[in-house]
């Protein structure tokens, strides 16, 4: 039973439009969230995070929303940018453990030039 | 600075062979993480530590599993009698502290034939 999904495998934009990623979680217990890009070969990256006091993180290009009703969050990246192309992972900890990642299947971004 | 390195970076075993995976975590950090990654999902929680004691080895699939940090730096995944299902990415991640971001190393993909 997946807890965190990313229903989209994959995702392409263009250069300098918006890209938006989006995940979804089943426990109301995960009380943070995070985002990890993933580049072949290397392992994840930490992107942002966001807490569940909060409904919105921004980072420069990143801006992460968190819908705690809908069990919801996104990923906004404005604007995107070749460099950007990678794999995004959703992942969320808490229910009792703050250490235990929970990841989704992940994202895969093409950012057309 | 140095990241976290792991190694080997690809490791085949033949079906029955014992495997043993190291991580080197960011000199400091507290916490260590190994994860698995199977091809197309997203990394699973296999076990962590905090120095040298592992604390939680829920994420661990099966008792051919074992791994251990002895002087809570270094740590190494072993796996005995390597099955095809164990086939995957191993992802370690150190962080300073528990609840802290987690970095991860560039992973060893084991391929059992």
């Amino acid at each position: 039973d997946q807890q965190v999904k990313q229903n989209s495998p994959s995702l392409s934009v263009q250069e300098g439009r918006i890209s938006i990623l989006n995940c979804d979680y089943t426990n109301s217990m995960f009380d943070y969230f995070l985002w990890y890009k993933k580049y072949p070969a290397e392992g994840p990256t930490f992107l942002i995070s966001i807490s569940s006091i909060k409904d919105k993180n921004e980072d420069g290009r990143f801006t992460v929303f968190l819908n705690k009703s809908a069990k919801h969050l996104s990923l906004h990246i404005v604007p995107s940018q070749p460099g950007d192309s990678a794999v995004y992972f959703c992942a969320a900890s808490g229910a009792g453990s703050n250490y235990k990642l929970t990841f989704g299947k992940g994202t895969l971004l093409t950012v057309n030039p | 600075g140095a990241g976290v390195s792991q190694s080997p970076r690809y490791k085949v075993a033949k079906r029955g062979q014992d495997v043993a995976l190291r991580c080197d975590p960011i000199s400091g950090h507290v916490s260590l993480f190994w994860y698995q990654q199977a091809l197309g999902q997203g990394p699973e929680f296999l076990t962590y530590f905090q120095n040298e004691a592992q604390l939680d080895k829920s994420g661990l699939p099966s008792d051919r599993f074992f791994a251990e940090r002895p002087e809570g730096s270094v740590s190494t995944l072993k796996i005995q009698r390597t099955q095809q299902e164990d086939s995957a990415v191993y992802l370690c991640a150190s962080s300073l502290r528990q609840d802290n971001e987690q970095f991860f190393g560039p992973g060893t993909r084991l391929t059992v034939l």
